[in-house]
This record gives C-alpha cells, sequence and structure tokens, in this order.
C-alpha cells in the first residue's frame, strides 16, 4: 500500500514552453501534497504544500507564478512549469500524506531538461 | 524555522562493518524524525522513523536513537552490505504540521 506515481518520468523540452507534472495517490487518498525540488547530490527542497481543495502554500523564494500547483481531488496534484528555461532543469519529487499521518510517501520523480 | 544538520556527508565503511549518521535539529517543538534511503535516481524510501516520546527504535539492522535533551538524533546500521550504499535523509517535522525540514543527506558507501 501506499503508493505514489509521477508523470512523467522524464520530459524534454525547449525553452519558453510549459511542462506538466503529474503525482497521484494509488491507494490511499492524500489530503496533503509536498512538492520537492532536487539538484544533484543535494537535498530535498520543499517547493510548495498543496491541501486538497485549498490553494498551495509555497516556500520562501519559490515563484507562485512560475510553479503552478493544483490539487484539484485527493489522489491528484499538479505542478506546471510555466515558461521553462534552463535554470528550471532539475529532479522534482512530490510526496502524499493522510490527514493527520506523519508518514510521507514520496513519487519516483520527474526528470525535467529544458533545452 | 526549523535547521537540520546531518553528518558526516559521506561515509565509507567495509562490508560488515556498522555505520552511524548524526543528526541535529533546533526546534525544540520537533516531534517526529524520519529517515530517508535514497538510490540512484530514485525516490527517498522511508527505512525507520523515531517518535519525540521514545528514546530508541530497532528494526532489524538498523536502529534510531534520540536524545530530545541535546536535539540529535542518528541513525545506526549494523553488519553493512554493498546493497545498503544510498544516500540516507534525516528529517524532523514539529507535530502540528508534519512539514519535515530535511538534513542534507549522507552518501554511505559500502565496499564489498
Amino acid at each position: 500500500g501506499a503508493v505514489v506515481s509521477q508523470h512523467p518520468s522524464w520530459v524534454i523540452c525547449k525553452s519558453g514552453t510549459s511542462v506538466k507534472i503529474e503525482c497521484r495517490s494509488l491507494d490511499f487518498q492524500a489530503t496533503t501534497m509536498f512538492w520537492y525540488r532536487q539538484f544533484p547530490k543535494q537535498s530535498l527542497m520543499l517547493m510548495a504544500t498543496s491541501n486538497e481543495g485549498s490553494k498551495a502554500t509555497y516556500e520562501q523564494g519559490v515563484e507562485k507564478d512560475k510553479f503552478l500547483i493544483n490539487h484539484a481531488s485527493l489522489t491528484l496534484s499538479t505542478l506546471t512549469v510555466t515558461s521553462a528555461h534552463p535554470e528550471d532543469s532539475s529532479f522534482y519529487i512530490c510526496s502524499a500524506r493522510v490527514r493527520g499521518r506523519e508518514t510521507q510517501y514520496f513519487g519516483p520523480g520527474t526528470r525535467l531538461l529544458v533545452l | 524555522g526549523e535547521n537540520v544538520e546531518q553528518h558526516p556527508s559521506t561515509l565509507s565503511v567495509q562490508e560488515g562493518d556498522s555505520a552511524v549518521i548524526k543528526c541535529t535539529y533546533s526546534d525544540s517543538a520537533s516531534n517526529y524524525f524520519p529517515w530517508y534511503k535514497q538510490e540512484l535516481g530514485k525516490r527517498p524510501q522511508l527505512i525507520i522513523d523515531i517518535r519525540s516520546n521514545v528514546g530508541e527504535k530497532k528494526d532489524q539492522r538498523i536502529a534510531v536513537t534520540l536524545n530530545k535533551t541535546a536535539k540529535h538524533f542518528s541513525l545506526h546500521i549494523t553488519e553493512t552490505q554493498p546493497e545498503d550504499s544510498a544516500v540516507y535523509f534525516c528529517a524532523a517535522s514539529e507535530g502540528g504540521s508534519y512539514i519535515p525540514t530535511f538534513g542534507r543527506g549522507t552518501s554511505l558507501i559500502v565496499h564489498p
């Protein structure tokens, strides 16, 4: 149980395009989902926290107009990188959590390369 | 906010030896401390966690200890195996939000 999927697993796009990444909890209802960014050999950097049906809470320094997060249902959250640039290239990982429970379950990650 | 320091950044051991990774945290309100293992290019996976009402927890070759007074917690892996090689992250979170702050990670290399 507690499986989180992410799609796509990798994406290559041209500078200026927008990219949407999906995060799904497959066998449980995730009231909260987190989006992280991870650079090579570095830690997980929390970008935003999203609760189902409400606006995401962004961490300091993360542009909410650049990284659009939608959490429309208890099993799906999406991250859209708008007008992507090469510096947005990174490994993006989501995680999901059930309300009132501490444990986070991570997705497999999406590797984004912006040319 | 919470600040988590993790040491060492790299740990190299021989197969069969023990490995210890240490973390400190700053927020005394933190009460949940998970440890994650991340293999190259893969997702972090929870390997063990501990809550502040417990001083030690063990699961086969893995154990975690917590010292609330000193605000530090450690991961202990005994009888290490090559498949234990990975990056290990500690985290600390406060009970109300459960939003964890991660350490910078420790790259564990187990030589056969």
